[in-house]
């Protein structure tokens, strides 16, 4: 079984600083991993995925993401925080869930704050 | 256009009572979940359907009921509410394997 452990419930960093949000996942079989935003009272927005092409894989808003097999990693990072990137971010992991049907295990996410 | 689309988006309502909350999904995918974010923010999925077959049911209570009449619908049935059922619910859609997209949540509170 798949599962996901965050690192860090709470990232607080000031706008202009480097955002560095910590995932390790454990997984039978090479994994398909996710991070997703929850921005308050909203629903969960795709950041962007690894899904066994490019180790270093970039997505929306200047996120980015590198996938370390070695280290069982996938650390999310952003070179200069804005105040509109705070919000909830969620580390997930798919993987088999009986036959060929699959499911997203989550983190149990991390609260990213931005000071002024 | 709303991709995934859920209602209502908050539920009041009293403990003992059957409500029922709806999701529809504009993308042509095959799978459709229903997750249940407590509050601490703890996202677990409780239900999956693909092309209107039941394929995982994740040791939820059977007051719970998913209905799925065709592939762009699931709609969630909970019987006789309890306190401990208040949380924001999710539902989501996928192609295959890949990544989920999810609808806007349905915050439901039992007093």
């Amino acid at each position: 079984a798949q599962s996901v452990t965050q690192l860090g419930s709470h990232v607080s960093v000031s706008e202009g600083a480097l955002v560095l949000l910590r995932c390790n996942y454990s997984s039978s079989v090479p994994p398909y991993l996710f991070w997703y935003v929850q921005y308050p009272n909203q629903g969960l927005q795709l950041l962007l995925k690894y899904t066994s092409a490019a180790t270093l894989v970039k997505g929306i808003n200047g996120f980015e993401a590198e996938f370390k097999k070695s280290e069982t990693s996938f650390h999310l990072t952003k070179p200069s925080a804005h105040m509109s990137d705070a919000a909830e971010y969620f580390c997930a992991v798919s993987g088999k869930s009986g036959g060929s049907n699959y499911k997203l295990t989550f983190g149990k996410g991390t609260l990213l704050t931005v000071n002024p | 256009d709303t991709a995934v689309s859920q209602t209502p988006k908050y539920l009041v309502t009293q403990m003992g009572n059957d409500k029922s909350i709806k999701c529809e999904q504009n993308l042509g995918h095959d799978t459709m979940y229903w997750y249940k974010q407590d509050s601490k923010k703890f996202l677990k999925i409780m239900f999956s359907y693909n092309n209107k077959e039941l394929i995982i049911n994740e040791t939820v209570p059977n007051r719970f009921s998913p209905k799925s009449p065709d592939k762009a619908h699931l709609n969630l049935h909970i019987n006789s509410l309890e306190l401990g059922d208040s949380a924001v619910y999710f539902c989501a859609s996928s192609l295959t394997s890949y990544e989920q997209y999810f609808g806007p949540g349905t915050r439901l509170t039992v007093t």
